[in-house]
């Protein structure tokens, strides 16, 4: 079973409109979970982390986390054609490295 | 967010060679950097974790004498590829780890490098 699990997509949207992201994972241990932004051809850009149950926003994106269903999720509001990225989620545990999942490619219509 | 930065930006050389990759945290401490590799269209892979004064824990299957990892000081860890062939041209992205945030750890990157190899 892998630990991170994210849909792949390509997930489309039109402008303006919600774009939502989901991540599950399997280690209960899990205390905090990011979110990153990976344009093609760069290294991932922190958007976001989240490490208590419920909502947290920051501009347009809010992060929730639901630690009972083991649920990650980032919403992003108002999307933008610059918004067109992958999108990583990721989950850390005490000084372990982070565990990634593969990313969900979100494609925003103009 | 922190700041890392990576140099260089992007190296081509000669098979049989040897290349070096530096990785600083520019505005806090990093006890702890973290070295990944990406294939085009392919996820992150993580090679190495780097922590200050001691020996790089390497992921499996990762050649430690082919890539050597040094975290010299709280703000900078080296990577060099030694001998580098075709197979080891990729994108190499660093992470360093700021453990001053709120609340957690933050694991920042930098902005790659990459690496080809004739």
């Amino acid at each position: 079973q892998k630990e991170v699990e994210q849909n792949s997509g390509p997930l489309s949207v039109p402008e303006g409109a919600i774009a939502s992201l989901n991540c599950t994972y399997s280690d209960r241990g899990s205390q905090s979970f990011f979110w990153y932004r990976q344009y093609s051809g760069k290294s991932p850009e922190l958007i976001m982390f989240i490490y208590s149950n419920g909502d947290k926003e920051d501009g347009r994106f809010t992060a929730q986390l639901n630690k009972a269903s083991q649920y990650v999720s980032l919403l992003i509001r108002d999307s933008q054609p610059s918004d067109s990225a992958t999108y990583l989620c990721a989950r850390i545990s005490g000084n372990t490295p982070l565990v990634f999942g593969k990313g969900t490619r979100l494609s925003v219509i103009a | 967010g922190a700041v890392v930065s990576q140099h260089p930006s992007r190296v081509i050389c000669k098979s049989g060679t040897s290349v070096k990759i530096e990785c600083r945290s520019l505005d806090f401490q990093a006890t702890t950097m973290f070295w990944y590799r990406q294939f085009p269209k392919q996820s992150l892979m993580l090679m190495a974790t780097s922590n200050e004064g001691s020996k790089a824990t390497y992921e499996q299957g990762v050649e430690k004498d082919k890539f050597l990892i040094n975290h010299a000081s709280l703000t900078l860890s080296t990577l060099t590829v030694t001998s580098a062939h075709p197979e080891d041209s990729s994108f190499y992205i660093c992470s360093a780890r700021d453990p001053s945030g709120s609340g957690t750890d933050t694991q920042y990157f930098g902005p790659g490098t990459r690496l080809t190899v004739l």
